[in-house]
């Protein structure tokens, strides 16, 4: 059974930093490429980042390029999303998601349950 | 960036009615289109791709339509179960993948 396990959310001051993570299991993890979504309370979905499953191929949304880093350790099978300088409209649940290829984006078949970062002072 | 556009914002219907959602893309994204449906304190969970391919285990009165800009998600006789909110996403260009706003599907 595919699983996908975020954890390292929390409240944090806008400025300062956190690094979330994703534990996969239930599939070969370097056979996909794998991306963070959020979800600000009560909004849609956003995409925030994808990597390829050897890492040579990483995506940001525009509006955390240059703030947050992505990340996978396909022999731990985890995925992590670095995120500084956090800012209010940061705050969302943060979603892991398996995507259906290994190399480019395309589009979602799995998902983590999400870990929400709230930014406030 | 693609821009995707969802109509209505908000769907009333009567269960066992026929739903009919739309996704816009500003510009075309040819067949490259997944549609997601997501209940509230859940993780979304998809659907459609490839514009009209239904997903792995997805009942068959979900299908989608569409190519180029303009894509269609109806659900043939809604059920209880199918009252949620549907995000469609294009998968054309990257980077961004791009979801639409969303289209909530509520009881009449």
């Amino acid at each position: 059974e595919v699983q996908l396990v975020e954890s390292g959310g929390g409240l944090v001051q806008p400025g300062r930093s956190l690094r979330l993570s994703c534990a996969a299991s239930g599939f070969t993890f370097d056979d996909y490429a794998m991306h963070w979504v959020r979800q600000a309370p009560g909004k849609g979905l956003e995409w925030v980042s994808g990597i390829s499953w050897n890492s040579g191929s990483i995506g940001y949304a525009d509006s955390v390029k240059g703030r947050f880093t992505v990340s996978r350790d396909n022999a731990k099978n985890s995925l992590y999303l670095q995120m500084n300088s956090l800012r209010a409209e940061d705050t969302a649940l943060y979603y892991c998601a398996r995507d259906i290829a290994p190399a480019r984006a395309y589009y979602f078949d799995y998902w983590g349950q999400g870990t929400l970062v709230t930014v406030s002072s | 960036e693609i821009v995707m556009t969802q109509s209505p914002a908000t769907l009333s219907v009567s269960p066992g009615e026929r739903a009919t959602l739309s996704c816009r893309a500003s510009q075309s994204v040819s067949s490259n289109l997944a549609w997601y449906q997501q209940k509230p304190g859940q993780a979304p969970r998809l659907l459609i791709y490839g514009a009209s391919t239904r997903a792995t285990g997805i009942p068959t009165r979900f299908s989608g339509s569409g190519s180029g800009t303009e894509f269609t998600l109806t659900i043939s006789s809604l059920q209880s179960e199918d009252f949620a909110v549907y995000y469609c996403q294009q998968y054309n260009n990257w980077p961004p993948l791009t979801f639409g706003g969303g289209t909530k599907v509520e009881i009449k």
